[in-house]
């Protein structure tokens, strides 16, 4: 069965450390992978995504991802948080150019930044 | 952009009781997906529809679950009876196209079961 996981339920950090959340996933064929953040009391919003081409991805805010086919890994990365950036990020595997339209998650990890 | 819309965002009902829970997915978009988040399963896909009909609904964990999109800009999940191990958070999101799009999210539906 597809799944994926993501190896850190908490992470906590100082601001400016740097950030890298990981995120592997079992689906073999292509694969479309998203990280969604969800700040407290909100909703999902998309980070970044990769459906093809360079596997360093660039997202909002500084984030980014990159896409290690090898090691089925889409890990997290951001060289300096902030506080705002405490939230909890989900990683997600959609199989592309088949018959599913729905993203599988992870179970999500914590960031909080401490001041 | 209205973005997805869902309503009620919180709900707290007395276990038997019916919920009913909305959304109105964006504008021109044609998926539409139902996931439930919950502190032990995480984000669960329950069903989701492309042009109104439902393409997968094996994440619908019982027959007291069900879901209806009568039209392009409204889905409907529905339990009944409702029992406290359905509070959670139901996330209501929509795509255009199919496979592979990125997906958009509503701010949940809260739902207490006591």
């Amino acid at each position: 069965a597809q799944s994926v996981s993501q190896h850190n339920h908490h992470v906590i950090l100082s601001e400016a450390a740097s950030l890298e959340l990981g995120c592997n996933y079992s689906y073999g064929g292509t694969v479309n992978l998203f990280w969604y953040v969800q700040y407290p009391g909100q909703h999902l919003q998309l980070l970044l995504k990769y459906f093809s081409g360079d596997p360093l991805v660039k997202g909002i805010k500084g984030f980014e991802a990159e896409f290690i086919k090898s090691k089925f890994s889409f890990n997290l990365r951001k060289p300096s948080v902030q506080w705002s950036d405490t939230a909890e990020y989900f990683c997600a595997v959609n199989p592309s150019g088949g018959s599913q339209g729905n993203l599988i998650f992870g179970k999500g990890t914590k960031l909080s930044v401490k001041p | 952009d209205a973005g997805v819309i869902q309503s009620p965002r919180h709900e707290v009902t007395e276990m038997g009781q019916e919920v009913t829970l909305r959304c109105k997915p964006i504008s021109g978009h044609n998926s539409l997906f139902w996931y439930r988040q919950t502190m032990m399963r995480g984000l669960e896909l329950l069903i989701y529809f492309n042009n109104n009909v439902p393409i997968d609904d094996s994440g619908m964990p019982e027959d007291r679950f069900s879901a209806k999109m009568p039209n392009a800009s409204f889905s409907t999940l529905k339990i009944q009876p409702s029992e406290p191990r359905d509070s959670a958070v139901y996330f209501c999101a929509s795509s255009l196209g199919f496979s592979g799009n990125t997906i958009y999210f509503g701010e949940g539906s809260w739902l207490t079961v006591v």
